[in-house]
């Protein structure tokens, strides 16, 4: 297992487009995260899933944001009508069990540029 | 409110100097504190977490409930710690992170 992928690295889409980011996690991992990070910030939640069932989203998603996790295996996050303020990093994270016991394991992002 | 307020953006050392990346945490509960590390053009990673009082790559980070910090120290730096390095904060959920705003660590040689 090569760690937590995603798909794709780069993005770029005109205003007003709707995009869609794929995660595969490790495969053992039951718990998948998706969090954003924007230029000088850390990440910030969006939403969690304990296998296919989604657990808790951020205020931050909007009702122009869906994630899926249909077979509790990869995710897709979809962003409709996008907006220059969605520009930024989109990772996904997993992990095995609570993340306090073992932390999660990232993947390497996807850059979003909404032009 | 969740909070983890990194204050310094920026913190240059020289090799061999000590180094010590500053995080508070505001949190009404029994957090769980983590450091995580982006080294250039690689993904973040955890470094070191506070239920395991570990030390990792030299470095190490105590739980101070009373000043509510988890300093990341490391008494000789070296050329390879230069990274970004965000301090982490996990609720009781343990759902999800609460990140800083992280502090880029460059090392002089």
């Amino acid at each position: 297992d090569t760690g937590v992928s995603q798909d794709p690295r780069h993005k770029i889409t005109k205003r007003g487009q709707n995009v869609t980011f794929r995660c595969d996690p490790i495969s053992e991992h039951n718990r998948l995260y998706w969090y954003r990070q924007t230029l000088g910030q850390g990440p910030e939640f969006l939403t969690y899933f304990q296998n296919e069932a989604q657990l808790e989203k951020s205020r931050l998603l909007s009702d122009r944001f869906s994630a899926e996790r249909p077979k509790g295996s990869f995710s897709t996050l979809e962003i409709q009508r996008t907006e220059q303020g969605d520009s930024a990093m989109y990772l996904c994270a997993s992990s095995r069990d609570r993340l306090s016991h073992y932390g999660y394991t990232f993947g390497s992002g996807t850059r979003l540029t909404v032009v | 409110a969740q909070r983890v307020t990194q204050p310094e953006k920026l913190l240059s050392v020289f090799k061999g100097a000590p180094v010590e990346l500053k995080c508070n945490y505001s949190y009404s509960g029994s957090p769980e504190l983590f450091w995580y590390v982006q080294y250039s053009r690689q993904r973040l990673q955890l470094l070191l977490r506070h239920i395991s009082r570990e030390s990792i790559k030299g470095f190490t980070a105590d739980l101070n409930k009373g000043e509510t910090s988890f300093h990341l120290k490391k008494p000789f730096a070296q050329e390879e710690d230069s990274a970004m390095y965000y301090c982490a904060l996990s609720g009781q959920t343990g759902n999800q992170f609460y990140f800083g705003t992280g502090t880029s660590l460059t090392v002089i040689p």
